[in-house]
């Protein structure tokens, strides 16, 4: 069965610092991987997704995410973590045709 | 553009009571979801539609029924209100897999 997991329920970090929010999937076939976003009060924005070709994705915001299929991760990343990037992160996972399987998300506080 | 809206924003019931969400999308997308968010647990997907007159069960269907008449809208009922049913609850669409999710800003639901 798809799934995906989200090893940490908080991540802490120093504006200026790098920032790493972790996901983990298990999938049967080819893996479609999202990172969707979300702000107090707010619906999920999408921020990027792996689909094919390379395993560095650029998305909004000047995120990035690294898929490694060897380690099935697909961790979202930041060089530079703004405190405005302080919000609730989900990576998600297609588990059907139609259907993506969203992780139990991950809390990022970044501190002045 | 509004893309997805939802409606009410805000909404209080009593157990036993009845209620229908609206979401409405101007996007043209097939395919429509309805998930509930609940603290620690991400985003589980209650029904969804991938088109005009269907509509399928998700992870946690019990209690809910959907319809979508109109391609633009997806209703989301429940029947006998239990608090349990508390939660946040988005919509979202598609046009195509996998493509991505767009998000409506939430209904937030309190049953007592």
């Amino acid at each position: 069965a798809q799934s995906v997991a989200q090893p940490e329920d908080q991540v802490n970090v120093a504006e200026g610092n790098p920032l790493t929010v972790k996901c983990t999937y298990s999938v049967s076939g080819n893996p479609y991987l999202f990172w969707y976003v979300q702000y107090p009060n707010r619906g999920l924005q999408f921020l990027l997704k792996y689909i094919t070709g390379d395993n560095l994705v650029k998305g909004s915001y000047g995120f990035e995410a690294e898929f490694n299929k060897s380690q099935t991760s697909f961790h979202l990343k930041k060089p530079s973590a703004l405190v405005s990037d302080s919000a609730l992160y989900f990576c998600a996972v297609r588990h059907s045709s139609y259907k993506l399987i969203f992780g139990s998300g991950t809390r990022l506080l970044v501190r002045p | 553009n509004a893309g997805v809206t939802q409606t009410p924003k805000f909404r209080v019931l009593k157990t036993g009571q009845s209620m229908t969400l609206l979401c409405a999308q101007d996007m043209n997308h097939e395919y429509m979801y309805w998930y509930r968010q609940d603290p620690g647990m991400g985003l589980r997907l209650i029904h969804y539609s991938v088109g005009e007159g269907t509509t399928a069960k998700g992870e946690v269907p019990d209690g809910y029924n959907v319809s979508r008449l109109k391609k633009q809208n997806f209703l989301l009922g429940l029947e006998s209100a239990a608090p349990s049913q508390t939660s946040v609850y988005f919509c979202a669409s598609s046009y195509s897999t996998p493509r991505t999710q767009y998000f409506g800003p939430g209904t937030r639901l309190t049953v007592l």
